[in-house]
């Protein structure tokens, strides 16, 4: 059975800061997907990483994925309060998901 | 622009009602997906199907069952709702080609009492 853990599972960020949130998987698999999703909202598509050493950043996101850790990053540079939500890594073919990271900027 | 629509943003069922819940994908897509999310558990798969008539159990299929009829439409049945069945559900599609990213539906927040 796929395990996917993130963490932190809450994260309180300073506006202006640099953060990193972690997504870790128990098998191989060749796909990785980050959603973000808005309090009372559906989950949005952020990234898709396909490849080992694949890195995609949009505005002040960046996500990278090594296949060999089994590991995943999502990078946040210089967080403003608009990036508060809960952010979802998921893994595999049918997507298993984390259990998600509520993030919260404060001033 | 993917769109999926569920029938209902919230629902309240009384304990033993047998309820609905639907969910149309505009974009052809082969699968579609029913979840639950719960707090501190994230999204759980409940049923998938990647064609019309079939279908796969989730992680959790246990009291539901699914129906899918055509293609677009992706139906998650509670044959005899209880308490422990509140949740939000929300329902995906993908395709079979590109990415295979899944697209999400608003969400159904339903109440059992």
């Amino acid at each position: 059975e796929l395990k996917v853990e993130q963490n932190p599972l809450f994260l309180s960020m300073q506006e202006g800061k640099n953060y990193t949130i972690y997504c870790n998987y128990s098998t191989t698999s060749d796909r990785l997907y980050w959603y973000r999703q808005d309090p009372g909202k559906s989950l949005e598509s952020l990234f898709v990483l396909l490849s080992n050493g694949a890195v995609k950043q949009e505005g002040r996101l960046m996500a990278s994925l090594d296949t060999k850790a089994r590991l995943s990053t999502l990078h946040i540079t210089a967080a403003v309060h608009d990036l508060s939500a809960t952010y979802f890594c998921a893994v595999g073919h049918w997507l298993s998901f984390g259990a998600g990271t509520t993030v919260t900027v404060r001033a | 622009d993917v769109k999926v629509t569920q029938s209902s943003r919230y629902l309240v069922k009384r304990t033993g009602e047998k309820v609905f819940l639907e969910c149309v994908q505009d974009m052809d897509h082969e699968n579609m997906f029913w979840y639950r999310q719960d707090p501190g558990l994230g999204l759980r798969l409940i049923y998938f199907s990647y064609d019309v008539k079939m279908k796969e159990k989730g992680d959790i299929p246990e009291g539901y069952s699914v129906s899918r009829e055509k293609k677009e439409r992706f139906s998650l049945i509670l044959e005899s709702a209880s308490t422990n069945q509140t949740s939000m559900y929300l329902c995906a599609s993908s395709g079979t080609s590109g990415y295979n990213e899944q697209f999400f539906g608003p969400g159904t927040r339903l109440t059992v009492l």
